[in-house]
């Protein structure tokens, strides 16, 4: 069974912090992607991964930024948290050649 | 720009009746599609899949229809059960897309018994 875990399911941290969600895979999968979901507007992509040290911007990556030193793991930092950033936070990964991505349990972040 | 879209935010069914879930799209590159199921404070996880090729695909309850010349595509659950009741999303991916998938907003279903 492929599983991908996120380092916490709920966050709360003030503006202005620098958030770190980290996100695990352990399929050996090429692909790893975050996205936010929000109510009203389903999920939105902000940063994928095709291999190590390789990063592509999603739909909103403004604000966010991405790491990928290792081939499993997969890092999305808020530099500093605004109020918007309040969301549900989803990781995925994918094998190579494959559109079906498997999900993380999330991160519930709160920025108050 | 929205390019895969669910008009229906939310849909309520009995128990036993067939669920239909409705997904359009406009971008004719799109070549493979998905739908999640989320439950809430849960990840999405994959239900069925189709490739463009086939215009349907069949696991257990769930039936999957594409009509690509109506870029639109249908999820039926048969027969709905309680547990069914969740928020489904639709997704696309195509060459132009690379590995990314795009979501449309959902779809929150409650089977009632």
């Amino acid at each position: 069974d492929v599983k991908v875990t996120q380092s916490s399911r709920y966050l709360v941290k003030r503006t202005g912090e620098k958030v770190f969600l980290e996100c695990v895979q352990d399929m050996d999968h090429e692909n790893m992607f975050w996205y936010r979901q929000d109510p009203g507007l389903g999920l939105r992509l902000i940063y994928f991964s095709y291999d190590v040290k390789m990063k592509e911007k999603g739909d909103i990556p403004e604000g966010y930024s991405v790491s990928r030193e290792k081939k499993e793991r997969f890092s999305l930092i808020l530099e500093s948290a605004s109020t918007n950033q309040t969301s549900m936070y989803l990781c995925a990964s994918s094998p190579q050649d494959l559109s079906e991505q498997y999900f993380g349990p999330g991160t519930r972040l709160t920025v108050t | 720009d929205q390019q895969v879209k669910q008009n229906s935010p939310s849909l309520s069914v009995q128990e036993g009746r067939i669920s239909i879930l409705n997904c359009d799209y406009t971008n004719s590159m799109f070549d493979y599609f998905l739908w999640y199921k989320k439950y809430p404070a849960e990840g999405p996880t994959f239900l069925i899949s189709i490739s463009s090729i086939k215009d349907k695909n069949e696991d257990g309850r769930f039936t999957v229809f594409l009509n690509k010349s109506a870029k639109h595509l249908s999820l039926h659950i048969v027969p709905s059960q309680p547990g069914d009741s969740a928020v489904y999303f639709c997704a696309a991916s195509g060459v132009n897309s690379g590995y990314a998938l795009n979501f449309g907003k959902g779809t929150s279903l409650l089977v009632t018994p």
